[in-house]
């Protein structure tokens, strides 16, 4: 059973450019959650979505970051017209749902560099 | 929302010594409490969990208390090895199931 899937790994854009992140989850999982790490701090959560709904997007600024996750294929962030602030690694992470099913386990990350 | 409060921030210990951290939360609706260990430049790895049914759940040299009244929850590690060192962070999840994580122990263990 493959872990959590992110990539690309690492990903360099300049200003202004798009960047796409894509997450797969754990077979079987239906759940999936997006955290930002800026360097030596901790976990912010970003987005928990669902196929093909967002639960809950508070933690996502509302300019240039948008996220989806469709019935077929994988989880995808997306920030438009990055800044250097934006540079991060982001995590995410994915669980089964449901009562008890609460564990979260976490893909490889994406780390973004904006020059 | 929620807020998770983690101390220490940093942590040396001796080989074989025991390590305990610490983390408050603030919303009494948070029903699970997960701890990860996140080595540089890897994934954060879940190491042990609690719901809040339970007060105590031991795994190994690793153990987890809850304390639902005073509402805070601590990571015990036993007979720590230089392998433990690490960045640990304590979570809570609440609201709709989003993890609101603590900021971090980097944990030392000096041979």
């Amino acid at each position: 059973n493959a872990g959590v899937m992110q990539n690309p790994r690492h990903l360099v854009r300049r200003r202004g450019q798009e960047a796409r992140l894509r997450c797969s989850p754990m077979k079987g999982h239906s759940h999936v959650y997006w955290y930002r790490q800026l360097p030596e701090e901790g976990l912010k959560f970003m987005v928990y979505l669902q196929k093909e709904n967002i639960i809950d997007e508070s933690g996502m600024p509302k300019e240039r970051f948008s996220a989806e996750f469709p019935k077929e294929g994988p989880s995808i962030l997306r920030i438009q017209q990055v800044v250097r602030g934006d540079s991060a690694a982001y995590f995410c992470a994915s669980s089964p749902g449901g009562q008890g099913q609460e564990t979260q386990y976490f893909g490889p990350g994406t780390r973004l560099l904006v020059l | 929302g929620e807020n998770v409060e983690q101390h220490p921030s940093t942590l040396s210990v001796q080989e074989g010594d025991s390590a305990v951290i610490k983390c408050t939360y603030s919303d009494s609706a948070s029903n699970y409490f997960p701890w990860y260990k996140q080595e540089l430049g890897k994934r954060p790895q879940l190491i042990i969990d609690i719901r809040s049914n339970v007060g105590e759940k031991k795994d190994q040299r690793i153990a987890v208390t809850l304390n639902k009244t005073a509402k805070h929850f601590s990571l015990h590690i036993t007979e720590t090895q230089p392998e433990d060192s690490a960045v640990y962070f304590c979570a809570a999840r609440w609201a709709l199931g989003q993890l609101t994580f603590g900021s971090g122990t980097q944990l030392t263990v000096l041979p």
